[in-house]
Protein backbone atom coordinates (compact mmCIF):
# COMPACT_ATOMS: atom_id res chain seq x y z
CA UNK A 1 0.00 0.00 0.00
CA UNK A 2 0.72 3.41 -0.21
CA UNK A 3 3.16 4.79 2.69
CA UNK A 4 3.59 8.33 3.82
CA UNK A 5 6.80 8.99 6.14
CA UNK A 6 7.37 12.40 8.47
CA UNK A 7 10.08 13.20 10.45
CA UNK A 8 10.70 14.07 12.76
CA UNK A 9 7.99 12.82 14.85
CA UNK A 10 8.34 14.89 17.83
CA UNK A 11 10.06 18.47 18.33
CA UNK A 12 10.49 20.38 21.27
CA UNK A 13 12.03 24.16 20.42
CA UNK A 14 12.43 27.32 22.18
CA UNK A 15 10.33 30.08 21.27
CA UNK A 16 11.79 32.65 18.31
CA UNK A 17 13.38 29.57 16.45
CA UNK A 18 12.66 27.76 13.13
CA UNK A 19 11.52 23.92 12.68
CA UNK A 20 11.59 22.70 9.52
CA UNK A 21 9.15 18.97 9.09
CA UNK A 22 8.93 16.65 6.06
CA UNK A 23 6.80 14.64 4.29
CA UNK A 24 7.62 11.80 1.96
CA UNK A 25 5.40 9.52 0.42
CA UNK A 26 8.04 5.98 -0.10
CA UNK A 27 6.23 4.36 -2.81
CA UNK A 28 4.20 6.03 -4.66
CA UNK A 29 4.57 9.48 -7.02
CA UNK A 30 2.27 12.23 -4.69
CA UNK A 31 1.47 14.70 -7.05
CA UNK A 32 -0.69 16.58 -4.20
CA UNK A 33 0.35 16.51 -0.65
CA UNK A 34 -1.46 18.55 2.36
CA UNK A 35 -0.87 19.63 5.33
CA UNK A 36 -2.77 19.74 8.59
CA UNK A 37 -2.71 20.60 12.51
CA UNK A 38 -4.31 19.06 15.09
CA UNK A 39 -5.25 20.44 18.52
CA UNK A 40 -6.17 18.13 21.38
CA UNK A 41 -9.70 16.83 20.79
CA UNK A 42 -10.31 18.67 17.40
CA UNK A 43 -10.58 17.66 13.90
CA UNK A 44 -8.16 18.08 11.22
CA UNK A 45 -7.60 21.51 10.32
CA UNK A 46 -5.97 21.50 6.30
CA UNK A 47 -3.49 23.73 6.22
CA UNK A 48 -2.47 24.17 2.64
CA UNK A 49 -2.86 22.19 -0.20
CA UNK A 50 0.80 21.58 -2.03
CA UNK A 51 1.48 20.82 -5.86
CA UNK A 52 4.79 19.37 -7.00
CA UNK A 53 6.81 22.34 -8.21
CA UNK A 54 3.84 25.33 -7.96
CA UNK A 55 3.35 27.27 -4.47
CA UNK A 56 1.11 25.92 -2.19
CA UNK A 57 -2.39 26.81 -1.43
CA UNK A 58 -3.36 28.26 2.10
CA UNK A 59 -6.16 28.04 3.86
CA UNK A 60 -7.60 31.34 5.29
CA UNK A 61 -6.22 32.43 8.42
CA UNK A 62 -3.20 30.56 7.69
CA UNK A 63 -0.13 32.77 7.46
CA UNK A 64 2.12 31.99 4.71
CA UNK A 65 5.27 33.80 5.61
CA UNK A 66 4.95 31.61 8.86
CA UNK A 67 4.45 28.87 7.71
CA UNK A 68 6.73 27.89 4.51
CA UNK A 69 5.69 25.11 2.80
CA UNK A 70 8.41 23.73 -0.92
CA UNK A 71 7.05 20.61 -2.40
CA UNK A 72 10.18 20.14 -4.57
CA UNK A 73 9.23 17.10 -5.94
CA UNK A 74 6.84 14.40 -6.43
CA UNK A 75 8.08 12.46 -3.08
CA UNK A 76 8.93 15.07 -0.55
CA UNK A 77 7.17 18.28 0.75
CA UNK A 78 8.56 20.03 4.18
CA UNK A 79 7.02 22.44 6.19
CA UNK A 80 9.19 25.35 8.43
CA UNK A 81 7.54 27.19 11.22
CA UNK A 82 9.07 29.99 11.58
CA UNK A 83 9.58 31.86 14.47
CA UNK A 84 7.75 29.74 16.77
CA UNK A 85 6.05 30.90 19.60
CA UNK A 86 4.31 28.19 21.91
CA UNK A 87 0.53 28.44 20.35
CA UNK A 88 2.03 26.97 17.05
CA UNK A 89 2.72 23.69 19.42
CA UNK A 90 0.30 21.27 18.25
CA UNK A 91 0.25 17.69 16.08
CA UNK A 92 1.20 18.44 13.01
CA UNK A 93 0.19 16.07 9.85
CA UNK A 94 0.91 15.60 6.14
CA UNK A 95 -0.71 13.81 3.73
CA UNK A 96 -0.63 12.90 0.22
CA UNK A 97 -2.76 11.98 -2.86
CA UNK A 98 -2.21 8.48 -4.38
CA UNK A 99 -3.23 7.23 -7.31
CA UNK A 100 -6.70 5.40 -5.83
CA UNK A 101 -9.36 6.75 -8.74
CA UNK A 102 -11.01 8.37 -5.48
CA UNK A 103 -8.42 10.59 -4.22
CA UNK A 104 -7.69 8.97 -1.10
CA UNK A 105 -5.49 10.40 1.17
CA UNK A 106 -2.67 8.47 2.85
CA UNK A 107 -1.35 9.79 6.35
CA UNK A 108 2.14 10.32 7.86
CA UNK A 109 2.55 9.64 11.24
CA UNK A 110 1.99 13.16 12.26
CA UNK A 111 4.63 15.38 14.36
CA UNK A 112 4.10 16.49 17.42
CA UNK A 113 5.57 19.81 18.26
CA UNK A 114 6.12 21.63 21.21
CA UNK A 115 7.36 25.06 21.53
CA UNK A 116 8.59 25.64 24.62
CA UNK B 1 -21.16 27.48 5.11
CA UNK B 2 -20.10 23.51 4.56
CA UNK B 3 -20.97 21.51 7.83
CA UNK B 4 -20.04 18.28 8.50
CA UNK B 5 -22.09 16.90 11.78
CA UNK B 6 -21.30 13.59 13.83
CA UNK B 7 -21.85 12.64 17.71
CA UNK B 8 -18.97 14.03 19.63
CA UNK B 9 -18.53 10.83 22.21
CA UNK B 10 -20.29 7.19 22.33
CA UNK B 11 -19.87 4.58 24.63
CA UNK B 12 -20.27 0.55 23.72
CA UNK B 13 -19.73 -2.78 24.98
CA UNK B 14 -16.99 -4.99 23.64
CA UNK B 15 -18.61 -7.55 21.71
CA UNK B 16 -21.50 -5.60 20.95
CA UNK B 17 -22.56 -3.57 17.63
CA UNK B 18 -22.61 0.38 16.96
CA UNK B 19 -23.64 3.15 14.75
CA UNK B 20 -22.05 5.95 14.15
CA UNK B 21 -23.75 8.49 12.28
CA UNK B 22 -22.54 11.34 10.09
CA UNK B 23 -24.52 13.98 8.40
CA UNK B 24 -23.28 16.38 6.00
CA UNK B 25 -23.74 19.64 4.06
CA UNK B 26 -21.30 20.68 1.39
CA UNK B 27 -21.05 22.58 -2.02
CA UNK B 28 -21.01 19.64 -4.17
CA UNK B 29 -20.04 15.90 -3.35
CA UNK B 30 -17.62 13.66 -4.82
CA UNK B 31 -17.63 11.09 -2.00
CA UNK B 32 -17.41 10.51 1.95
CA UNK B 33 -14.46 8.59 3.61
CA UNK B 34 -14.07 7.40 7.07
CA UNK B 35 -10.99 7.52 9.01
CA UNK B 36 -10.21 6.07 12.26
CA UNK B 37 -7.74 8.14 14.59
CA UNK B 38 -6.17 6.23 17.59
CA UNK B 39 -4.82 9.06 20.09
CA UNK B 40 -1.61 10.52 19.21
CA UNK B 41 -1.46 8.96 15.58
CA UNK B 42 -2.52 10.07 12.25
CA UNK B 43 -5.86 9.16 10.55
CA UNK B 44 -5.61 5.97 9.35
CA UNK B 45 -8.31 5.23 5.89
CA UNK B 46 -11.50 2.66 6.61
CA UNK B 47 -13.57 3.41 3.65
CA UNK B 48 -15.00 5.17 0.72
CA UNK B 49 -18.60 5.90 -0.16
CA UNK B 50 -19.98 7.68 -3.35
CA UNK B 51 -22.71 5.59 -4.72
CA UNK B 52 -25.94 5.04 -2.37
CA UNK B 53 -26.01 1.66 0.06
CA UNK B 54 -23.65 -0.37 1.94
CA UNK B 55 -20.16 -1.12 1.68
CA UNK B 56 -19.17 -4.06 3.73
CA UNK B 57 -15.15 -4.47 5.11
CA UNK B 58 -14.80 -7.21 7.48
CA UNK B 59 -16.62 -5.88 10.75
CA UNK B 60 -16.91 -2.87 9.60
CA UNK B 61 -19.35 -1.29 6.79
CA UNK B 62 -20.26 1.77 5.65
CA UNK B 63 -23.73 3.30 4.34
CA UNK B 64 -24.32 6.48 2.39
CA UNK B 65 -27.43 7.80 0.96
CA UNK B 66 -26.47 11.69 -0.79
CA UNK B 67 -30.52 12.66 -0.74
CA UNK B 68 -30.49 12.60 2.44
CA UNK B 69 -26.80 14.15 3.26
CA UNK B 70 -26.51 11.14 5.17
CA UNK B 71 -23.86 8.24 6.31
CA UNK B 72 -22.86 6.14 8.78
CA UNK B 73 -20.21 3.76 10.44
CA UNK B 74 -21.43 0.53 11.70
CA UNK B 75 -18.88 -1.76 13.43
CA UNK B 76 -19.30 -5.12 14.83
CA UNK B 77 -18.42 -7.65 17.21
CA UNK B 78 -16.40 -4.82 19.14
CA UNK B 79 -13.12 -5.62 20.17
CA UNK B 80 -11.61 -2.93 22.74
CA UNK B 81 -9.00 -1.89 20.26
CA UNK B 82 -11.58 -0.25 18.19
CA UNK B 83 -11.83 2.48 21.17
CA UNK B 84 -10.06 5.46 18.79
CA UNK B 85 -11.69 8.85 17.02
CA UNK B 86 -13.21 7.90 13.82
CA UNK B 87 -13.62 11.02 11.02
CA UNK B 88 -16.05 11.68 8.64
CA UNK B 89 -14.98 13.77 5.80
CA UNK B 90 -16.80 14.34 2.59
CA UNK B 91 -14.67 15.02 -0.73
CA UNK B 92 -16.45 18.62 -1.86
CA UNK B 93 -17.25 19.72 -5.40
CA UNK B 94 -13.22 21.22 -5.48
CA UNK B 95 -12.31 17.97 -4.20
CA UNK B 96 -11.30 19.36 -1.03
CA UNK B 97 -11.40 17.03 1.94
CA UNK B 98 -14.42 18.41 4.58
CA UNK B 99 -13.80 16.97 8.12
CA UNK B 100 -16.03 16.37 10.60
CA UNK B 101 -14.92 17.30 14.08
CA UNK B 102 -14.56 13.10 14.86
CA UNK B 103 -17.01 11.00 17.14
CA UNK B 104 -14.72 9.39 20.18
CA UNK B 105 -15.54 6.06 20.54
CA UNK B 106 -14.95 3.95 23.89
CA UNK B 107 -15.15 0.55 24.59
CA UNK B 108 -16.14 -0.96 27.70
CA UNK B 109 -15.39 -4.93 28.88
Amino acid sequence: GAVVSQHPSRVICKSGTSVKIECRSLDFQATTMFWYRQFPKQSLMLMATSNEGSKATYEQGVEKDKFLINHASLTLSTLTVTSAHPEDSSFYICSATGTSGYNEQFFGPGTRLTVL
Amino acid sequence: GQNIDQPTEMTATEGAIVQINCTYQTSGFNGLFWYQQHAGEAPTFLSYNVLDGLEEKGRFSSFLSRSKGYSYLLLKELQMKDSASYLCAVLDSNYQLIWGAGTKLIIKP
